[in-house]
């Protein structure tokens, strides 16, 4: 089944501790992205990948890292999380760029105490 | 500035009526609109997609409509059901020499038996 996997899907953690939410992807996609939602703000871009070894910011890229080493695989890295982090955030992937349709994950709920 | 502006920002309907949803861009230049839905703590699914020529797509109930020149799209849902209750976004790309998708903030959907 063509899908998009997070892990994990719930996480509650303290501030300062680093984290990885991992993404995985079966499609064969080059294109991978992750958001976060937060009420009333609606999607938003962290940071995406063209192809593997290329990752861009998106629009609210400070706090986070991500690496894309292989295709189907593109974590994301929480060195030190703040409370600000806590949020639902969405993983996806799509053919060759963004303005492709867009597969996402389950979504990763995260809180951060 | 890029904006995708949707309303209302929730809605309640019965079972079995239509219910129109609303979005508004200044997204330039324009490349594709496409509507979202999200059921609760899940990851959005694409609905339809939506160029600049295209006027009228459906996908089973659901029908998007979009008009260019004044940058308006809808998303009529006919014959709504229980399973219909969701959030749907829409995402606007524009074609920068790199997509570039714009985020609506959704609309909630609750349909009521």
């Amino acid at each position: 089944e063509a899908q998009v996997t997070q892990n994990p899907r719930y996480l509650i953690t303290v501030t300062g501790k680093k984290l990885t939410v991992t993404c995985s992807q079966n499609m064969n996609h080059e294109y991978m992205s992750w958001y976060r939602q937060d009420p009333g703000l609606g999607l938003r871009q962290i940071y995406y990948s063209m192809n593997v070894e290329v990752t861009d910011k998106g629009d609210v890229p400070e706090g986070y890292k991500v690496s894309r080493k292989e295709k189907r695989n593109f974590p994301l890295i929480l060195e030190s999380p703040s409370p600000n982090q806590t949020s639902l955030y969405f993983c996806a992937s799509s053919f060759l760029d963004p303005g492709d349709t867009q597969y996402f994950g389950p979504g990763t709920r995260l809180t951060v105490l | 500035k890029n904006q995708v502006e949707q309303s209302p920002q929730s809605l309640i309907i019965l079972e079995g009526k239509n219910c129109t949803l609303q979005c508004n861009y200044t997204v330039s230049p324009f490349s594709n609109l496409r509507w979202y839905k999200q059921d609760t703590g899940r990851g959005p699914v694409s609905l339809t997609i939506m160029t600049f020529s295209e006027n009228t797509k459906s996908n089973g109930r659901y029908t998007a409509t979009l008009d260019a020149d004044t940058k308006q799209s809808s998303l009529h849902i006919t014959a709504s059901q229980l399973s219909d209750s969701a959030s749907y976004i829409c995402v606007v790309s524009a074609n920068t020499g790199f997509q570039k998708l714009v985020f609506g903030t959704g609309t909630r959907l609750l349909v009521s038996p």
